[in-house]
């Protein structure tokens, strides 16, 4: 499978937890995106990394959240103290550096979180 | 702001009719536009992507059209089957907003019966 992979696909845990999640990105996609999905909504983006440089956060990404990408390939999200609000869809996207007007991205099956 | 807003939110026909999906974003200063199919539970599906230069794109049975100077986009699906049920997702990626993140509209969830 050449696809975005992500890991695990669901995670059911309790209020106060840590959880991390983790995204293969295709193989030679230097660009990895992490977004966020509630039920009826669009996805909404929280961080983007080029290579293993962590280059744009959204204000959605409170000091709970942290994301790496150590060597510029596999990703990591991790919640600190999971809320139920932090209860999503959480979506990895990678692509080529092809340029703002035609880069495309390619998303994987995301992780389902669920906080209790 | 950049706002992307998709109507309708919902949408049920019978096989075999061709349909329109709406999209309209509020600032027409983008690079591109997407549509994206995604099924309940999994991830997005990329189908086509429009340039701010081009005025339609061509897929099979799709083919998405962009006016950007009116802030709007359709995706038309030609001879619908009941394996095109699903949300499909308009984006847009700005220009003139700090940042290369796509803004998403909330998506039209369609239903083809047979």
């Amino acid at each position: 499978d050449t696809g975005v992979s992500q890991d695990p696909r669901h995670k059911i845990t309790k209020r106060g937890q840590n959880v991390t999640f983790r995204c293969d990105p295709i193989s030679e996609h230097n660009r990895l995106y992490w977004y966020r999905q509630t039920l009826g909504q669009g996805p909404e983006f929280l961080t983007y990394f080029q290579n293993e440089a962590q280059l744009e956060k959204s204000r959605l990404l409170s000091d709970r959240f942290s994301a790496e990408r150590p060597k510029g390939s596999f990703s990591t999200l991790e919640i600190q103290r999971t809320e139920q609000g932090d209860s999503a869809m959480y979506l990895c996207a990678s692509s080529s550096l092809g340029g703002s007007a035609n880069e495309k991205l390619f998303f994987g099956s995301g992780t389902q979180l669920s906080v209790l | 702001k950049q706002e992307v807003t998709q109507i309708p939110a919902a949408l049920s026909v019978p096989e075999g009719e061709n349909l329109v999906l709406n999209c309209s974003f509020t600032d027409s200063a983008i690079y591109n536009l997407q549509w994206f199919r995604q099924d309940p539970g999994k991830g997005l599906t990329s189908l086509l992507l429009i340039q701010s230069s081009q005025r339609e794109q061509t897929s099979g049975r799709l083919n998405a059209s962009l006016d950007k100077s009116s802030g709007r986009s359709t995706l038309y699906i030609a001879a619908s089957q009941p394996g095109d049920s699903a949300t499909y997702l308009c984006a847009v990626r700005p220009r003139n907003q700090a940042g290369t993140a796509l803004i998403f509209g909330k998506g039209t969830t369609l239903s083809v019966s047979s």
